[in-house]
């Protein structure tokens, strides 16, 4: 049974803080990571993927996997209200285009 | 561009009808998938077509559910005999490379 685990939350931080998003997955077979961000009410949004181990930057957010120890997770730096959203990890067992095995999601919201 | 669509955006209809989901892909985009959300659930995985080749259907929860794609294109979903469990938010995503793009997703609630 592939399983992808998240904390659901909530996570709060101030503004302008980093917020620190964790994700463990099942099957060490795992090949490529995601993270979506989802609004209420709303379908996912990709803001991420990372295949490789180690640390992978867009802008303010990095994302970091490390494979030996089945993690995986997202860094948003100075954080803004508008970044308050679910935030969905999401695995794929091989890069061939299985389906997305996705965590129940950890909600984040940013005070301001 | 455009990006994936789906109709309805809502759907509201009584146990035991049939319902149809629709599904456009991104122009190009050979891969589609559907998955659906719901409360305690989270997001899971129903069925994914890939080209020509046959479905990979692993992830229907039971005969009543089915789907297929026409032309490589259009997509869709149709569940028969529908129970109040299959109220949830249905998704319909397309694939570039390995990064699937979701479209806003068909609410059914099944009174």
């Amino acid at each position: 049974q592939k399983e992808v685990e998240q904390n659901s939350g909530p996570l709060s931080v101030p503004e302008g803080a980093i917020a620190s998003l964790n994700c463990t997955y099942s099957d060490r077979g795992s090949q490529s990571f995601f993270w979506y961000r989802q609004y209420s009410g709303k379908s996912p949004e990709l803001i991420m993927s990372i295949y490789s181990n180690g640390d992978k930057e867009d802008g303010r957010f990095t994302a970091q996997l490390n494979k030996a120890s089945q993690y995986v997770s997202l860094l948003i730096r100075d954080s803004q209200p508008s970044d308050s959203a679910t935030y969905l990890c999401a695995v794929t067992f091989n890069q061939a285009g299985t389906a997305l095995i996705f965590g129940k999601g950890t909600t984040l919201s940013v005070s301001s | 561009g455009a990006g994936v669509s789906q109709s309805p955006s809502n759907k509201v209809t009584e146990k035991g009808k049939d319902v149809e989901l629709r599904c456009d892909p991104i122009s190009g985009h050979t891969a589609l998938y559907w998955y659906r959300q719901s409360l305690g659930q989270g997001l899971e995985f129903l069925i994914y077509f890939q080209g020509n080749s046959a479905p990979d259907k692993s992830g229907l929860p039971s005969d009543r559910f089915s789907a297929e794609r026409t032309g490589g294109s259009v997509s869709t979903l149709t569940i028969q005999r529908t129970q109040q469990e299959d109220s949830a938010v249905y998704l319909c995503a397309s694939r570039q490379r390995n990064e699937q793009f979701f479209g806003p997703g068909t609410r059914l609630t099944v009174l």
